[in-house]
């Protein structure tokens, strides 16, 4: 199943929301996750089952959709959001990631 | 508190066999559901799952990748090894582990080693 990624980079400011979408070549029910990666780190889990906020995650975080398009929302841009955002479906295997979005500072 | 730590070698040359290991604590791989993954990604590149292993010993594989990697677990010793053979400049990459925590319908990785960056240069 490929993930497709929109936009690959964006640039916004502090304060703005900021939406990333993610198409599936084929129908994953809501098996999406999506997580954040800094520069030099680990990527981190922020939503599961496309919707669900992984605990300690700030809710301005949040994710919907099913079938094969989904969307990660960030209500008000924070200075530490600014990183590269991976979905990933866990409908089926092989597992596979999106693209990733690159959110930078405008 | 749940923590993995990639280890291994940070070079190989072409043609070797890559053996990384995952030491993980603050969790059991004999739960039911519980799984650990490994996932690379090449320098400036996007993430690329390779394989993973389940609490009852299901193994899943990336099928580009099927015939030259395996995976085992130690619950004992609560270590994942994977294994990549005949290593080629293209699998440079940071390989990381992750741990699937089951349980939960559409889960992703949850918990992730920091990395290690394995380089294959002669």
């Amino acid at each position: 199943i490929q993930l497709t990624q929109s936009p690959s980079s964006l640039s916004a400011s502090v304060g703005d929301r900021v939406t990333i979408t993610c198409r599936a070549s084929q129908v994953i029910s809501s098996y999406l996750a999506w997580y954040q990666q800094k520069p030099g780190k680990a990527p981190q889990l922020l939503i599961y089952a496309a919707s669900t906020l992984q605990s300690g995650v700030p809710s301005r975080f949040s994710g919907s959709g099913s079938g094969t398009d989904f969307t990660l929302t960030i209500s008000s841009l924070q200075p530490e959001d600014f990183a590269t955002y991976y979905c990933q479906q866990v409908n089926s295997y092989p597992l596979t990631f999106g693209g990733g979005t690159k959110v930078e500072i405008k | 508190q749940i923590t993995l730590k990639e280890s291994g070698p940070t070079l190989v040359k072409p043609t070797q066999t890559l053996t990384l290991t995952c030491t993980f604590s603050g969790f059991s791989l004999s739960t039911s559901g519980v799984g650990v993954g490994w996932i690379r990604q090449p320098p400036g590149k996007a993430l690329e799952w390779l394989a993973l292993i389940y609490w009852d010993d299901d193994k899943r594989y990336s099928p580009s990748l099927k015939s030259r990697v395996s995976i085992t677990k130690d619950t004992s010793k609560k270590q994942v090894v994977l294994t990549m053979t005949d290593m080629d400049p293209v699998d440079t990459a940071t390989y990381y582990c992750a741990r699937r925590p089951g349980g939960f319908v559409g889960d992703g990785f949850d918990n992730w080693g920091q990395g290690t960056l394995v380089t294959v240069s002669s």
